[in-house]
């Protein structure tokens, strides 16, 4: 079975950092790149970043760009997300999610994703 | 950054009927748009990607279709479970972007 889990989420100060996992399973993790997408009530689906399969491409939104970094450890078929100067906009829903197509530079489409977790910044 | 508009906001109609969801782009975007399925408490669901290709289980009553920079989901008979929130994303180029949203709900 195709399956993303995400883990790492919680509550942070503003000013924190935090950082969030993605396992998994069910697919050759190293051959395909990987993003991380958030969904806020008010501002619906945000894309946030994408790592190719051999991590030697990276693609941030400028929101998160010099706050966030995107990883991968393909020997733990896991991606990463580390999350430094968070504020209260950054409360979310974090989701990862699969290129459909292979390895190369793919902006989406998304064809599997994660249940998702949770991140909430507040003092 | 490419702004994809998605009209309307929200569509009332009943099971049996047709829908027809729009999506437009402030640029062009070729034929790399995808389009999801959202019900809450769920991750975004894949429906069509590239305008017009069906994703991997899903039913023949979800099409897409493009005309320059205007995109359109339509489902052809509506079932109980599609009622849920519909978002459509580019993949053209960098920044991916998805559009706003279409809540679909019940009459």
């Amino acid at each position: 079975q195709v399956r993303l889990v995400e883990s790492g989420g919680g509550v942070v100060q503003p000013g924190g950092s935090l950082r969030l996992s993605c396992t998994a399973s069910g697919f050759s993790f190293s051959s395909y790149g990987m993003h991380w997408v958030r969904q806020t009530p008010g501002k619906g689906l945000e894309w946030m970043t994408f790592l190719r399969s051999d991590s030697n491409e990276q693609q941030y939104a400028d929101f998160v760009k010099g706050r966030f970094t995107i990883s991968r450890d393909n020997s733990k078929n896991t991606l990463y997300l580390q999350m430094n100067s968070l504020s209260a906009e950054d409360t979310a829903v974090y989701y990862c999610a699969k290129n459909r197509e292979g390895p190369g530079s793919y902006a989406g489409p998304f064809d599997i994703w994660g249940q998702g977790t949770m991140v909430t910044v507040s003092s | 950054e490419i702004v994809l508009t998605q009209s309307p906001a929200t569509l009332s109609l009943s099971p049996g009927e047709g829908a027809t969801l729009s999506c437009r782009a402030s640029q062009s975007v070729g034929s790399y748009l995808a389009w999801y399925q959202q019900k809450p408490g769920q991750p975004p669901r894949l429906l069509i990607y590239d305008a017009s290709n069906r994703a991997t289980g899903i039913p023949a009553r979800f099409s897409g279709s493009r005309s320059g920079t205007d995109f359109t989901l339509t489902i052809s008979r509506l079932e109980p479970e599609d009622f849920a929130v519909y978002y459509c994303q580019h993949r053209n180029n960098w920044p991916v972007t998805f559009g706003q949203g279409t809540r679909l709900e019940i009459k």
